[in-house]
């Protein structure tokens, strides 16, 4: 089963608009991960936020976690065709040792169009 | 870019067969687990893998097992191939010593088709 629903399921913008896609989970977590997926392909990483955390920025990518109300956003700034690819949040369990064990998720498709 | 190799890339099956999996890790990333990802869904954790045993399973039967081995590369396999168990099949590695911090590396995947 899913973590938590990510919300929207679809976003289409336009190049140069910013995208926020949101992520709610249900469980405590040590931290969150946002993922992208390009096509039906591998994950790739894309940034970490810890439970302890509120705010993280990596290049063009700016995180929040709301550890209260289990929930997570990601923003991507002026957006462009390559961005287009479906996200994914992903939990790992507080106190856990699967450390292979991820989970996420249902992923948020975004659309940036030329 | 990616450290992980998965083969194959696409396969067909049909219902009752076996498949076995494949996923080369990088060096050093002890630790392997693999994913289910259906049509539209996000991953699904089947299980992980450190120092070649079983340390954690998600929600899946039997049927789904695998196998890691000294030289980073591992295997999953199902037996008894159902319709529903067609998806892409996700390897991801990460090097478990350390910070802690369970960022995974992803392979391409495998993506199975049963008929």
């Amino acid at each position: 089963s899913q973590q938590g629903e990510e919300d929207p399921q679809a976003l289409s913008i336009q190049e140069g608009e910013n995208a926020t896609m949101n992520c709610s989970y249900k469980t405590s977590i040590n931290n969150l991960q946002w993922y992208r997926q390009n096509s039906g392909r591998g994950l790739v990483h894309l940034i970490l936020i810890r439970s302890n955390e509120r705010e993280k920025h990596s290049g063009r990518l700016r995180v929040t976690l709301d550890t209260s109300k289990k929930s997570s956003s990601l923003l991507i700034t002026a957006s462009r065709a390559a961005d287009t690819a479906s996200y994914f949040c992903a939990t790992g369990d507080a106190g856990g040792t699967s450390y292979g064990k991820l989970t996420f998720g249902q992923g948020t498709i975004l659309t940036v169009h030329p | 870019e990616t450290g992980v190799t998965q083969s194959p890339t696409h396969l067909i099956k049909t219902r009752g067969q076996q498949v076995t999996l494949r996923c080369s890790s990088q060096s050093g990333h002890n630790t392997v687990s693999w994913y289910q990802q259906a049509l539209g869904q996000g991953p699904q954790f089947i299980f992980q893998y450190y120092r070649e045993e079983e340390n954690g399973r998600g929600n899946f039967p039997p049927r789904f097992s695998g196998l890691q081995f000294p030289n980073y590369s591992s295997e999953l396999n199902v037996n008894a191939l159902e319709l529903d168990d067609s998806a892409l099949y996700l390897c991801a590695s990460r090097f478990r010593e350390g910070s802690g911090a369970n960022v995974l590396t992803f392979g391409a995947g495998s993506r199975l088709t049963v008929l």
